[in-house]
């Protein structure tokens, strides 16, 4: 099973700061990475798939890239409605898996 | 309007069985490969189980032989049936609709316990 790893776990930032958040595959998925955005006590939300598609009505200062094992989540101007958690997401050869999650949190 | 509703979450035994639905609407429900993914309390998300378009199915690791996923085109609906349940099956499930291998449309959950 490929295992993906988040980095940080957890990030403290202010309003308006640029933000990255890293996800490592333990094995090549060529761009087959999703990133969604999760609050408490509601479903996760995509944001980007295949490594830097913008999903459809997510604002433009969310970005992906990357491709193989190394990926990045980029906000590039933080707004108070952007502290979450969030999650990498792979699929290869009909399984999927999660990383654990980076909590973004107001400085 | 797209959505899905998740039901049939609640208390069991471990051991016991629990058979969770997931009703469809708002999208031609034949056309998609389906999920289920689980969030114990405090922790991240976990992918359960998915069901292609023609039917075909896989499991993670962690359920593979307790839980069986189907579908139901005529009525739009995804099934979880859950089996040999544990303590540590404890989660909110949620389905999810699968779109270029990443998850577009979500549930809004149904919590299942297992507890003596």
């Amino acid at each position: 099973d490929i295992q993906m790893t988040q980095s940080p776990s957890t990030l403290s930032a202010s309003v308006g700061d640029r933000v990255t958040i890293t996800c490592r595959a333990s094995q090549t998925i060529s761009r087959w990475l999703a990133w969604y955005q999760q609050k408490p006590g509601k479903a996760p939300k995509l944001l980007i798939y295949k490594a830097s598609s913008l999903e459809s009505g997510v604002p433009s200062r969310f970005s992906g890239s990357g491709s193989g094992t190394e990926f990045t989540l980029t906000i590039s101007s933080l707004q108070p409605d952007d502290f979450a958690t969030y999650y990498c997401q792979q699929y290869n050869s009909y399984s999927y898996s999660f990383g654990q999650g980076t909590k973004l949190e107001i400085k | 309007e797209v959505q899905l509703v998740e039901s049939g979450g609640g208390l069991a035994q471990p051991g016991g069985s629990l058979r969770l639905s997931c009703a469809a609407s708002g999208f031609t429900f034949n056309n998609y490969d389906l999920h289920w993914v689980r969030q114990a309390a405090g922790e991240g998300l976990e992918w359960v189980s998915r069901v292609g378009s023609t039917g075909d199915t896989s499991y993670s690791g962690s359920v593979k032989g307790r839980f069986t996923i189907s579908r139901e085109n005529a009525k739009n609906s995804l099934y979880l049936q859950m089996s040999s349940l544990r303590a540590e099956d404890t989660a909110v499930y949620y389905c999810a609709r699968e779109m270029g291998y990443a998850f577009d449309v979500w549930g809004q959950g149904t919590v299942v316990t297992v507890s003596p």
